[in-house]
């Protein structure tokens, strides 16, 4: 059974500051790797999806990694700014659609 | 905007009442999902659709009946709930099932579910 966890599960940076959210996976058998996030009361929005062949996703100032065989990703968020307040959930997919980790509670202070 | 609308966006409801929630895509996806979010727990996938058939069941209690009569529309359907049953029901879609294909998920903003 797949088991995804975050690591740190809380996170507050001054804005501008760099940072590295990591993400780890029991079962390296993944299709893809999906990361969101989740303002509160909301659903989720979809960031960046790696597939298993890929070790890397950019968009902006997201860059999100992949090395399927140590089950683990990061997503790198440059620049940070207060709009990504919010949290941040990876999911790896392949027999079960997606599992979830519990997120990265990331405040970013002005 | 989302391409995924779930309705209602909040319900209470005691534990004897019979309540749906709804979902709705315009995005022409194929597959479909209910996922709940409790507080400090991670998402949990309830129920898969492909092309209207369920291919999944979480191993979800009867008390929750989804049913998918076209590939646009997921209702869940509720029927005497419990307290714990109370969290944030989501609805998703993607253009195949997750897994089978290299599509993101997208979702919606959720049913905030409330069991007095």
């Amino acid at each position: 059974k797949q088991e995804v966890t975050q690591i740190p599960a809380a996170l507050s940076v001054p804005e501008g500051e760099n940072l590295v959210l990591n993400c780890s996976f029991t079962d390296s058998a993944i299709y893809n790797l999906q990361w969101f996030r989740q303002d509160p009361g909301k659903g989720l929005t979809s960031l960046l999806l790696i597939q298993s062949s890929q070790r890397e996703q950019t968009s902006g100032r997201l860059n999100a990694s992949l090395d399927k065989s140590s089950g683990r990703s990061t997503l790198y968020i440059a620049a940070s700014q207060p709009g990504d307040s919010a949290t941040y959930l990876c999911a790896p997919s392949g027999n079960t659609p997606l599992v979830f980790g519990k997120g990265t509670r990331l405040s970013v202070i002005a | 905007e989302t391409g995924v609308t779930q309705t209602p966006r909040h319900l209470v409801m005691g534990m004897t009442n019979k309540k749906s929630l709804k979902c709705e895509q315009h995005l022409g996806h194929n597959a479909m999902y209910w996922y709940k979010q409790s507080a400090k727990k991670p998402l949990e996938l309830m129920f898969v659709y492909n092309f209207k058939e369920q291919t999944e069941n979480n191993s979800v209690p009867s008390r929750f009946s989804p049913e998918c009569p076209n590939s646009s529309h997921l209702f869940l359907h509720l029927h005497t709930l419990q307290p714990e049953d109370s969290a944030l029901y989501l609805c998703a879609s993607s253009q195949e099932r997750q897994g089978f294909s290299n599509q993101p998920q997208h979702f919606g903003d959720g049913t905030r579910l409330s069991i007095l």
